[in-house]
C-alpha cells in the first residue's frame, strides 16, 4: 500500500518569503501521480499543483513549484512571494495511476502566513 | 473542469436520526464520485467510492450499514448516516473523477455534521 508522509504538521512564514513544505512517499510503482492540494479556512479543497512521475521535468504554477526527486520518493512544494491568502493547510496526495482514481492524502501541513 | 455541489453545508442532528449528504455532479456525468470523512485539523480519510448503477466499494473500517451510499444516476450521490451518534460529527466532503487516470479530483465544498 502507498503511504504519503508529511513531517512538518505546522509552518510560518513571512509575507513575501519563501517556504518549502515536504513530502514523501512509499510505492513500488514506477509510473504515478502526485499532488498538492490546499485548503484553506473555507474548507474548500484546491488543486495547487500536479506532477506526473514520468516526467523529469518540475511542475511550476506561477509562484507554486515542485522538487520531485523519484529516486528519493520526495516531492516538496516551493512558495514563493507568500501571500497571506496562502495560509492554509496544504496536502500531499499519491495516486497509483490505477483505474480507481484514489488518492493517498498526507496528514497535512498548515502553514501560516504572516504580515 | 467539473463543478460539484455539496448540500447542506452544516447540519445538526440529535442523536438517533438520520442524516442525508447530497453530492451533485453539476457539468459532469461522473460515474465514479468518493466520500471522504475530515477530523479536525486532520487529513481526509477515503470512506467509500460511490460507483453510478452499482454498490459502493466501502474502505476497511468504514461501516456499509452505517454509512449508506447511493449513486443513482450519473450526477447525483448521497452518503446517509444512519443512527448518528455524537461519534459521527465530523467534516464531510465528496469529489468527483472525470475518469481520466492521473487527473485531479473535483471536491465538494464538504458538510459539517454535528450529532448532539
Amino acid at each position: 500500500a502507498q503511504t504519503v508522509t508529511q513531517s512538518q504538521p505546522e509552518m510560518s512564514v513571512q509575507e513575501a518569503e519563501t517556504v518549502t513544505l515536504s513530502c514523501t512517499y512509499d510505492t513500488s510503482e514506477s509510473n504515478y501521480y502526485l499532488f498538492w492540494y490546499k485548503q484553506p479556512p473555507s474548507r474548500q479543497m484546491i488543486l495547487v499543483i500536479r506532477q506526473e512521475a514520468y516526467k523529469q521535468q518540475n511542475a511550476t504554477e506561477n509562484r507554486f513549484s515542485v522538487n520531485f526527486q523519484k529516486a528519493a520518493k520526495s516531492f516538496s512544494l516551493k512558495i514563493s512571494d507568500s501571500q497571506l491568502g496562502d495560509t492554509a493547510m496544504y496536502f500531499c496526495a499519491f495516486d497509483s495511476g490505477g483505474s480507481n482514481y484514489k488518492l493517498t492524502f498526507g496528514k497535512g501541513t498548515l502553514l501560516t502566513v504572516n504580515p | 473542469g467539473a463543478v460539484v455541489s455539496q448540500h447542506p453545508s452544516r447540519v445538526i442532528c440529535k442523536s438517533g436520526t438520520s442524516v442525508k449528504i447530497e453530492c451533485r455532479s453539476l457539468d459532469f456525468q461522473a460515474t465514479t464520485m468518493f466520500w471522504y470523512r475530515q477530523f479536525p485539523k486532520k487529513s481526509l480519510m477515503l470512506m467509500a467510492t460511490s460507483n453510478e448503477g452499482s454498490k459502493a466499494t466501502y474502505e476497511q473500517g468504514v461501516e456499509k450499514d452505517k454509512f449508506l451510499i447511493n449513486h443513482a444516476s450519473l450526477t447525483l450521490s448521497t452518503l446517509t448516516v444512519t443512527s448518528a451518534h455524537p461519534e459521527d460529527s465530523s467534516f464531510y466532503i465528496c469529489s468527483i473523477s472525470e475518469g481520466q487516470v492521473g487527473e485531479k479530483l473535483f471536491f465538494g465544498s464538504g458538510t459539517q455534521l454535528s450529532v448532539l
